[in-house]
């Protein structure tokens, strides 16, 4: 057990372009979620994966966001023609499959922090 | 609509004292779990402590425990000895039992132990 892992874990890029992080859950977590933090705030959930099922999705993710998890391994998240207003630390989780006590529990990456100017 | 409050934006108390950190939550649901997180500065969040809601017991772990009045929809936090090491944000959130079980989280308290 490693930990989850996400790369980068900065990111600095121009309004306009594409950018796309990277999640690696715990092996054998089967549930994988992306959160937002912006500065001063707690996280807001974006979305989750169950295995490679992609099951809910917030208000938050606009069509310009985009999250796979092929496999049900790792997760990607794609931001296109990123705007000022994404910069923030985007955040990974992922829990093991339920049913026991405490697994329940997410565990968190180290975020990738994302600036654009 | 599921919210969580946490009045308090910033502490700061001495090393080996008490404190303790306020948190409220809103949800209409029966069936969920309550959780203290705490991330340190440039660190990952870490998971502190957690309550099933069904359990009038209060959860304990080593230096942290928490006051759970259910009625009341409070969850506050006690941290006893503090430690420099306790230093950090701390949010608190809670998970509907149902369905997603994602994580809503309150702004966080900004803790500071002083040497």
């Amino acid at each position: 057990d490693t930990g989850v892992s996400q790369d980068p874990r900065h990111k600095i890029t121009k309004r306009g372009q594409n950018v796309t992080f990277r999640c690696d859950p715990i092996s054998e977590h089967n549930r994988l979620y992306w959160y937002r933090q912006t500065l001063g705030q707690g996280p807001e959930f974006l979305t989750y994966f169950q295995n490679e099922a992609q099951l809910e999705k917030s208000r938050l993710l606009s069509d310009r966001f985009s999250a796979e998890r092929p496999k049900g391994s790792f997760s990607t998240l794609e931001i296109q023609r990123t705007e000022q207003g994404d910069s923030a630390m985007y955040l990974c989780a992922s829990r093991q499959r339920g049913g026991g006590r405490g697994t329940d529990t997410q565990y968190f990456g180290p975020g990738t922090r994302l600036t654009v100017l | 609509a599921q919210t969580v409050t946490q009045s308090q934006p910033e502490m700061s108390v001495q090393e080996a004292e008490t404190v303790t950190l306020s948190c409220t939550y809103d949800t209409s649901e029966n069936n969920y779990y309550l959780f203290w997180y705490k991330q340190p500065p440039s660190r990952q969040m870490i998971l502190v402590i957690r309550q099933e809601a069904y359990k009038q017991q209060n959860a304990t772990e080593n230096r942290f425990s928490v006051n759970f009045q259910k009625a009341a929809k409070s969850f506050s936090l006690k941290i006893s000895d503090s430690q420099l090491g306790d230093t950090a944000m701390y949010f608190c959130a809670f998970i509907i039992i149902q369905g997603a079980q994602k994580l809503v989280f309150g702004q966080g308290t900004r803790l500071t132990i002083n040497p």
